[in-house]
């Protein structure tokens, strides 16, 4: 089993559109969670942390549910601007190895 | 805003050749790390490396890799006798461990994107 899962997409939204996105982990000694985004041929760049509470910030908002081991990210309204690949990032307990998934594509269009 | 930086951007080479790619990470962080991805695939892990050594290796990172902070600034990856399936961009990477929950976040650099002929 793969340590962390994502669907691949893509996922292909209108502008304006609510989308989200899920990601799986399988090591329950999981301790930190991100989101990064990548544009294509380019670096990841942090997006946001998750913290166990859930945690907003703008149009972004991010879960994390530790009994079924996901985590997941909703992106409101959608701008043209949010296509770009979305990498679910775990770090576990007492390892300074962040662990990333494969990514989730998102296209938006006008 | 403190950045990561890398160079060469992009490099061709033949079979066989060795290359060496060069990160700059932020000044006031402690850990070190090399990831690659090729193309279309995920980003994977090679090494990680705090207080002047390696601290874990993937099974990628054989021994026809090898990293080194030859001073105060630059942190290397050496790839000797580069095969084909080497081409992909790699990326530096350095973090400061956030104490208060142990979060790691990692800034990236523009990534060395390696041709093997």
């Amino acid at each position: 089993r793969k340590e962390v899962e994502q669907d691949p997409g893509p996922f292909n939204v209108p502008e304006g559109a609510t989308v989200a996105f899920n990601c799986t982990y399988s090591n329950s000694a999981s301790q930190s969670f991100f989101w990064y985004r990548q544009d294509c041929r380019k670096e990841p760049k942090l997006l946001m942390s998750v913290y166990s509470s859930g945690n907003e910030d703008g149009r972004f908002t991010a879960q994390l549910n530790r009994a079924s081991q996901y985590i997941s990210l909703l992106i409101r309204d959608s701008k043209l601007s949010d296509s770009a690949t979305y990498l679910c990032v775990v770090n576990s307990r007492g390892s300074y190895i962040p662990t990333f998934g494969r990514g989730t594509s998102l296209i938006v269009h006008p | 805003e403190p950045e990561v930086t890398q160079t060469p951007s992009h490099q061709v080479t033949q079979m066989g050749q060795e290359v060496i790619l060069r990160c700059v990470p932020i000044s006031n962080h402690l850990y070190f790390y090399w990831y690659r991805q090729i193309l279309g695939q995920k980003v994977e892990f090679l090494v990680s490396f705090y207080n002047n050594e390696i601290s874990e290796k993937s099974e990628i990172f054989d021994d026809q890799f090898s990293v080194e902070r030859p001073d105060g600034s630059n942190f290397t990856l050496k790839i000797r006798s580069t095969k084909l399936e080497d081409s992909a961009m790699y990326f530096c990477a350095s973090s400061e461990i956030r104490q208060s929950s142990g979060a790691n976040v990692l800034t990236f650099g523009a990534g060395s994107r390696l041709t093997v002929l």
